[in-house]
């Protein structure tokens, strides 16, 4: 079936760089994505890698995908106190009406 | 820039009545979707609609809800007779188009408690 993990908490200095993990089981999906949720707000789509790609950049954010261990991670570059919320990892599948398999969310504190 | 906003922002309710939770999508917007997130767990997705017709819909959205599209703004999710277990945040969202990629833009949530 359809699963999406993340660890919980990831706290890092700022100017530091981040690195969130991602991993999920159904290697069929087509679509990889990274939301980011400030509180009281949306989800807020920061990247995607669609799932033939091994890296993608993105200003300050970097995505990597190994297909084969079915590992997503997004690195955050000189991270900043505003770079403070929660990230969520998530898949899409061809042909499933939109739908998104999300993971629990990983909640980024950037301490000054 | 153009937000889909829901409300109320939060609801309380007594086990058994019935809500309503009420999403403005974006305007140009024509695939809808709602998704819930237990405290602690995963955003799950519900059910996705378009032309007014559900289009997918996870083993969650059973009988007790449904959606609707009332008019030309409003997208509403009805949950009948509510369970201690549906207390979550429900997220609406929408995007212009069903395909992968189109990106799905969210609602702030409507926190919902059961008692």
């Amino acid at each position: 079936g359809e699963d999406v993990e993340q660890s919980l908490f990831l706290s890092v200095r700022e100017g530091d760089s981040s690195v969130i993990n991602c991993t999920y089981t159904d290697s069929s999906s087509t679509y990889l994505y990274w939301y980011k949720q400030e509180p009281g707000a949306g989800l807020q789509l920061l990247t995607y890698i669609f799932s033939n790609m091994d890296m993608k950049q993105d200003q300050r954010l970097t995505v990597l995908l190994n297909k084969k261990d079915k590992h997503l991670s997004l690195r955050i570059a000189d991270t900043q106190t505003g770079d403070s919320a929660i990230y969520f990892c998530a898949e899409s599948f061809y042909n499933q009406g939109g739908k998104l398999i999300f993971g629990q969310g990983t909640e980024l504190s950037v301490k000054p | 820039e153009p937000e889909v906003t829901q409300t109320p922002s939060h609801q309380v309710t007594q086990m058994g009545q019935e809500v309503i939770l009420r999403c403005v999508p974006i305007s140009n917007h024509l695939y809808f979707y709602w998704y819930r997130q237990i405290l602690g767990q995963k955003v799950e997705f519900l059910v996705s609609f378009y032309n007014n017709e559900i289009s997918e819909k996870s083993e969650i959205f059973d009988d007790q809800f449904s959606v609707e599209r009332p008019d030309g703004s409003n997208f509403t999710l009805k949950i009948r007779s509510t369970k201690l277990e549906d207390s979550a945040m429900y997220f609406c969202a929408s995007s212009e188009e069903a395909q992968l990629l189109e990106t799905q833009y969210f609602g702030p949530g409507t926190r919902l408690l059961v008692l």
